[in-house]
């Protein structure tokens, strides 16, 4: 079956600029996630939504920062005014409700701020 | 604060030797631990996790072994094969309240197997 998609794959933009990057959880799966990867580190959890509620926002960097789901499916995660320690990979993942710990992740977006 | 740690940023193994990852953790609330295996341009990937209930969880040829008391956990590979070259990551979460779900990251550890 159709696995974790995200959009765009590589986005490259200016500092300044708003960006945003969308994911497709996996059918049916009511828990989404997303993380942040800098090069070289682990990932860093940014949300959590379960449903199209977010009990766990602890994770956002910053005010720039944001993130909806709508339809218990499609997220996206909005960056607002990039700024060039904002470029990493971003990764979304999801999950079943009640499995919230084995979670399945996309391919990630990676942005490159500049 | 880095909660999970893998001290050892790389590994290099022999096809069919043993291949052990490490991890440390320091947040005594974790209690569920897991292992993601990542190829480069793609997603992790869920290898296997265990509770802290466990000492010991097997799959196949991984198993994971935990040791509550000093906070430790490993991964061993047996045999090793070249198709398991990639980064593996280790994570933790804690049950419970608002952190459902959220998983700590470790920085990863590069396998390396060789033919």
């Amino acid at each position: 079956g159709a696995g974790v998609s995200q959009s765009p794959s590589n986005k490259v933009t200016e500092k300044g600029k708003d960006v945003e990057l969308r994911c497709d959880p996996i059918s049916g799966h009511t828990a989404l996630y997303w993380y942040r990867q800098r090069l070289g580190q682990g990932l860093e959890f940014l949300i959590y939504f379960q449903g199209n509620s977010a009990p766990d926002k602890s994770g956002l960097p910053s005010d720039r920062f944001s993130a909806e789901r709508t339809g218990e499916s499609v997220s996206t995660l909005t960056i607002q005014r990039t700024q060039q320690e904002d470029s990493a990979v971003y990764l979304c993942a999801s999950s079943e409700a009640g499995q919230g710990y084995e979670q399945y992740f996309g391919p990630g977006t990676r942005l490159t701020v500049t | 604060d880095q909660q999970v740690k893998q001290n050892s940023p790389s590994l290099s193994v022999q096809e069919g030797r043993i291949s052990i990852l490490n991890c440390d953790y320091t947040n005594s609330m974790f209690d569920y631990f897991l292992w993601y295996k990542k190829y480069p341009a793609e997603g992790p990937t869920f290898l296997i996790s265990i509770s802290s209930i466990k000492d010991k969880n097997e799959d196949g040829r991984f198993t994971v072994f935990l040791n509550k008391s000093a906070k430790h956990l490993s991964l061993h590979i047996v045999p090793s094969q070249p198709g398991d070259s990639a980064v593996y990551f280790c994570a933790a979460s804690a049950a419970g309240g608002t952190s459902y779900g959220k998983l700590t990251f470790g920085q990863g550890t590069i396998l390396t197997v060789h033919p």
